[in-house]
């Protein structure tokens, strides 16, 4: 299955401020996707990000406060913007394995807005 | 909204015993359903899936899965201390295109 290099590990932010965390695969996928993950809660997904389509939103998620990049098919780019505290959680990076049974993660990047 | 259920636990198990986890669903039409583990401060990681009715056995992981009663269920065989993290259930939803996850089961395995 593909190998997922997922940076900052972690961050401590300031409020008010962005960060931007990043995904970069070592093989080529058409979807990625983005999850979060609040202490104790499932996994929710934010979006889906496409090679060289807008990135698919899921509801309670919008474009202004996390936009996606996917500028080609080993990368993508997850941006928190404006942040708050309540947006300290841990953001996971994804993509499908083979024959899509289930998916492969990146490491995470736990987040700490104060 | 279609959700997966898990109990939180924690489940605690003696080593060598068997760790019986389980999770309900409540989209009928969800056809596949994983299971990952999840170590403290890790990442989530796929053990196991399963696609038909009945049981799917993996070394010491069988899976089960009872589609009537939107029950899916994960045993751990001679359980380990190295066997304890948070357990994640997951189903595709129908059409597959979403993956819908269950809060998972916190597991303690005691040596």
């Amino acid at each position: 299955s593909a190998v997922i290099s997922q940076k900052p590990s972690r961050d401590i932010c300031q409020r008010g401020t962005s960060l931007t965390i990043q995904c970069q695969v070592d093989s080529q996928v058409t979807m990625m996707f983005w999850y979060r993950q609040q202490p104790g809660q499932s996994l929710t997904l934010i979006a889906t990000a496409n090679q060289g389509s807008e990135a698919t939103y899921e509801s309670g998620f919008v474009i202004d406060k996390f936009p996606i990049s996917r500028p080609n098919l080993t990368f993508s780019t997850l941006t928190v913007s404006n942040m708050s505290p309540e947006d300290s959680s841990i953001y996971l990076c994804s993509v499908p394995r083979q024959a899509n049974y289930g998916y492969t993660f990146g490491s995470g990047t736990r987040l700490t807005v104060v | 909204q279609k959700e997966v259920e898990q109990n939180s636990g924690p489940l605690s198990v003696p080593e060598g015993a068997i760790a019986s986890l389980n999770c309900t669903y409540s989209d009928r039409g969800s056809q596949s359903f994983f299971w990952y583990r999840q170590y403290s401060g890790k990442s989530p990681e796929l053990i196991m899936f399963i696609y038909s009715n009945g049981d799917k056995e993996d070394g010491r992981f069988t899976a089960q899965l009872n589609k009537a009663s939107q029950y899916v269920s994960l045993l751990i065989r001679d359980s380990q201390p190295s066997d304890s993290a948070t357990y994640l259930c997951a189903g595709v939803n129908t059409g597959g295109f979403k993956t819908i996850f269950g809060a998972g089961t916190r597991l303690f395995v005691k040596a």
